[in-house]
């Protein structure tokens, strides 16, 4: 079953980094994920897609403070010089034949 | 540049069918590849996928919900209809319609989401 798995929560100081994984389910290490930023009472934004090999695809405008990596059934999403704005819920997203899932979000604080 | 937006009732009663309309632009669905999705957000927890709509008609649905969704996809207006039966509370949620190329992979562009409470 295809399943992703995210820490509930992460936090850092401002201009600080901080990094999300996303865990893909046992057998599925090599899909590719997207992740979405969601910000307080806001509908989610397309942030980047990540490939198996690191190699990611960045949606529109998003600010090279957000980059991507993978390792293994691992996909990754750092945000340098962390802002107040970047304060927001962040979700993966996979899909397979036929279904999309996505992971339970992480909520990223900056303190 | 590629934008939906949602519409239709922000408030139904227990049992009865939901309708949704998403209107887009920027894109179209006669377009090889391309498809538009639904995803819903009950207060407070994650994102959850409902069904996608592709150019060729090929339709796609959570497993979980399949005996109670239909989508369907107006080219000529631009839009793509979702409708939801037998509503209940737990399916109080902000509902949300998303565009996807399936070269791309993953929903790329979302739009603004719509808020429906089920309550009698």
């Amino acid at each position: 079953q295809l399943v992703l798995t995210q820490s509930p929560s992460a936090s850092a100081s401002l201009g600080a980094s901080v990094k999300l994984t996303c865990t893909l389910s046992s057998g599925h290490s090599n899909y590719a994920i997207a992740w979405h930023q969601q910000e307080p009472e806001k509908g989610p934004r397309f942030l980047m897609k990540i490939n198996t090999d690191g190699s990611h695809d960045k949606g529109d405008g998003i600010p090279d403070r957000f980059s991507g990596s993978s390792s293994g059934a691992e996909r990754y999403l750092t945000i340098s010089s962390l802002q107040s704005e970047d304060e927001a819920d962040y979700y993966c997203q996979t899909w397979g034949t036929g279904i999309q899932v996505f992971g339970p979000g992480t909520k990223v604080t900056v303190l | 540049q590629i934008t939906l937006k949602e519409s239709g009732p922000t408030l139904v009663k227990p049992t009865q069918t939901l309708t949704l309309t998403c209107t887009f632009s920027g894109f179209s669905l006669t377009t090889i590849k391309v498809g538009v999705g639904w995803i819903r957000q009950p207060p407070g927890k994650a994102l959850e996928w409902l069904a996608l709509i592709y150019w060729d008609d090929d339709r796609r649905f959570n497993p979980s919900l399949r005996s109670r969704l239909t989508i369907t996809k107006d080219t000529s207006k631009n839009q793509v209809v979702l409708t939801m039966t037998n509503m209940d509370p737990v399916d109080t949620a902000t509902y949300y319609c998303a565009h996807r190329n399936t070269v791309r992979g993953p929903f790329d562009y979302w739009g603004q989401g719509i808020p429906v409470t089920v309550s009698s």
